[in-house]
């Protein structure tokens, strides 16, 4: 069964830092994986997605991420973080289901950016 | 272009009622799934509906329903409320039934007292 580990409750970082948030999943096949951002009370905000080509994506906000197939890591990152970014974070991955998808989410991590 | 519209954004409800939440995607998709979002077990899929079908379903018990009209709009309900399904209830939309990605709404938080 498609999993995805997310293994930091939280990320502290200073404004201005480097960020990355960890994500390492599970599934059989080639993975679809995905990377959304919350704010309070608010819904998920897609942040970029990984489907196949080049292992390093550009999103949204400035943020990347890197797929590593061997380490089955897709982590998260931004070279400066910015107070703003201060959020919750998932990591998901497409399940294949008998009829269609569903997304996997991993249990997600509180980045707080520190100015 | 419009995203994805989820009504009413709160709703407070007692034990023993029923509530329905809708959900209108985005222009052209004609994919709609539904999540649970909680603290103790996070975002977890409750069902998917297309072309007015569910074709796929979450491990929910049966007081969680939904469907989904021609316009693609879908309305979620969930009977004999009780105190646990308290959460916020995410609605997606997608293109192309999730491929290659959805879009999410802002959700409507439940409270059951």
């Amino acid at each position: 069964a498609q999993s995805v580990a997310q293994p930091e409750d939280q990320v502290n970082v200073a404004e201005g830092n480097p960020l990355t948030v960890k994500c390492t999943y599970s599934v059989s096949g080639n993975p679809y994986l995905f990377w959304y951002v919350q704010y309070p009370n608010r819904g998920l905000q897609f942040l970029l997605k990984y489907i196949t080509g080049d292992n390093l994506v550009k999103g949204s906000y400035g943020f990347e991420a890197e797929f590593n197939k061997s380490q089955t890591s897709f982590h998260l990152k931004k070279p400066s973080a910015l107070v703003s970014d201060s959020a919750l974070y998932f990591c998901a991955v497409r399940a294949k289901m008998e009829y269609g998808n569903k997304l996997v989410f991993g249990a997600g991590t509180i980045l707080r950016v520190k100015s | 272009k419009a995203g994805v519209t989820q009504t009413p954004r709160y709703l407070i409800k007692t034990r023993g009622q029923q509530v329905t939440l809708s959900c209108s995607p985005i222009s052209g998709h004609r994919s709609v799934s539904w999540y649970q979002q909680t603290p103790g077990q996070g975002l977890q899929f409750l069902f998917e509906y297309f072309s007015e079908t569910q074709r796929n379903k979450g491990n929910f018990p049966g007081r969680f329903s939904g469907r989904q009209f021609s316009n693609s709009r879908s309305e979620m309900n969930v009977s004999t409320l009780e105190l646990g399904d308290s959460a916020l209830y995410l609605c997606a939309s997608s293109l192309d039934r999730g491929n290659y990605g959805y879009t999410f709404g802002s959700g409507t938080r439940l409270t059951v007292v």
